[in-house]
């Protein structure tokens, strides 16, 4: 069946360093990887994605990367800043967004 | 604010009542979603409309809980006869199908069963 592992669950860093976090899923059918952000109470706020047609794609300070045959993505946050903390949460999809399956979440705190 | 809407934000009820949730979402948007998120977890995927078709349906959602979107835009959830394990935010999404088809949520209704 669908399921998204993440990992790690909870990620410390210090203030200027990078942050990754890892998701692997199952499905190979899967062709849509989307990153959102949780902060605490609000809305979960899409960050990043990708499709299966691309291995890799950066915004700013942002990054995705896509590995199909290992069926893993990752997201890695440079230059890290406190307003950076938050859960972080990657799914997966089929055919665009519609029946999103989700991680277990990462909740990053960055040290100033 | 031109995001998905949802009202109301917090809800409280006693086992056994029936609840009714809304969502606006961003009104060029053709889908709409709902999901649930319990503390600590990911969202889980419940429902989802095309216009006011309703396409899917999770195993989740038990007999209690019906969805609607009768004119294409905005949906409502209802759960009746609530139990304690309803007890969760339920976030709404909505997206414009298309090629690069992105899905945004809403700041979610959190229920407590009481």
């Amino acid at each position: 069946g669908e399921n998204v592992e993440q990992h790690p669950s909870t990620l410390s860093v210090q203030e200027g360093d990078s942050a990754v976090i890892k998701c692997t899923y199952s499905d190979s059918a899967s062709n849509y990887f989307p990153w959102y952000k949780q902060e605490l109470g609000k809305r979960p706020q899409l960050i990043i994605d990708i499709r299966s047609n691309v291995g890799e794609k950066k915004d700013q300070r942002i990054a995705v990367t896509l590995n199909k045959t290992a069926k893993h993505f990752s997201l890695h946050i440079t230059e890290t800043q406190p307003e950076d903390s938050a859960v972080y949460f990657c799914a997966e999809g089929k055919g665009g967004a519609q029946k999103l399956v989700f991680g277990q979440g990462t909740r990053l705190t960055i040290n100033p | 604010d031109t995001g998905v809407s949802q009202n109301p934000r917090h809800k409280i009820t006693k086992r056994g009542q029936n609840v009714t949730f809304r969502c606006d979402p961003i009104s060029e948007h053709n889908r709409l979603y709902w999901y649930r998120q319990t503390l600590g977890q990911g969202p889980e995927f419940l429902t989802y409309f095309q216009n006011e078709a309703q396409l899917e349906k999770s195993r989740l959602l038990s007999d209690r809980f019906s969805a609607e979107r009768p004119k294409g835009s905005f949906s409502t959830l209802e759960i009746q006869r609530t139990e304690q394990g309803d007890s969760a935010m339920y976030l709404c999404a909505s997206s414009y199908r298309g090629t690069y088809e992105k899905l945004f949520f809403g700041s979610g209704t959190q229920l407590s069963v009481l």
